[in-house]
């Protein structure tokens, strides 16, 4: 089974702080991939990035950076200099990348994320 | 807009009555899949298609729910007898296959909120 938890539920901070999001995610599974979405008021889930299970490489997008870690099953986002925009709620997801269960994302439970002016 | 849209945005219905959702995918998609989510909760997966075929159903879809995707385009999610329980939003998201370049990723549609009252 997988399972994905995101310990904080809510987070606020002030403009231009940093902030990170955590994410743990259990798998057997050696191939899968991690993704995070973004979730604004409208409740569109906003694709944010995709990582696979061999690739560790960090990556950055902007004031978006995103840190995985096999070792402790880990997959943490940090916003850099936040801003009111960033006001979302932010999720963790995983997906097994063989055999037939392609559609079946498993998401955590949401980091509430807002950004004081 | 080429992303995935989803009709109606929002549904309340009395308790009893059928609804149904509709999804159009990104048009080149051909893995199309449908989530739940209640509030505070990060979605839930029910089923997917790859073309016009349901490979994968969550027992979250109770015989009450039923999904379609003729021919392979749209899709519809019907929920007939209502009940206070399937107040939700019913999300639609698409893909190209697992494998193929850039397939990888889900992209979800603003999503479809009932209310059952």
């Amino acid at each position: 089974a997988q399972k994905v938890t995101q310990a904080q539920t809510e987070i606020s901070v002030v403009e231009k702080e940093d902030v990170t999001l955590d994410c743990v995610y259990e798998t057997r599974d050696t191939t899968y991939y991690l993704f995070w979405y973004k979730q604004p008021p409208s409740g569109e889930l906003v694709f944010l990035i995709r990582r696979n299970s061999f690739d560790e490489q960090n990556e950055i997008s902007g004031r978006y950076s995103w840190n995985f870690q096999k070792s402790t099953s880990s997959f943490n986002f940090t916003i850099t200099a936040s801003q009111v925009v960033d006001s979302a709620v932010y999720f963790c997801a995983l997906i097994y990348a063989g055999g037939t269960s392609y559609g079946k994302l498993t998401f955590g439970q949401g980091t509430i994320l807002t950004v004081h002016p | 807009d080429t992303g995935v849209s989803q009709d109606p945005r929002h549904k309340i219905t009395k308790r009893g009555q059928n609804v149904t959702f509709r999804c159009d995918p990104i048009s080149e998609h051909n893995r199309l899949y449908w989530y739940r989510q209640t509030l505070g909760q990060g979605p839930e997966f029910l089923t997917y298609f790859q073309n016009e075929a349901q490979l994968e159903k969550s027992r979250l879809l109770s015989d009450r729910f039923s999904a379609e995707r003729p021919k392979g385009s749209f899709s519809t999610l019907e929920i007939q007898r209502t009940e206070q329980g399937d107040s939700a939003m019913y999300l639609c998201a698409s893909s190209l296959g697992f494998g193929t370049g850039g397939g990888n990723t889900i992209y979800f549609g603003e999503g479809s909120w009932l209310t059952v009252v």
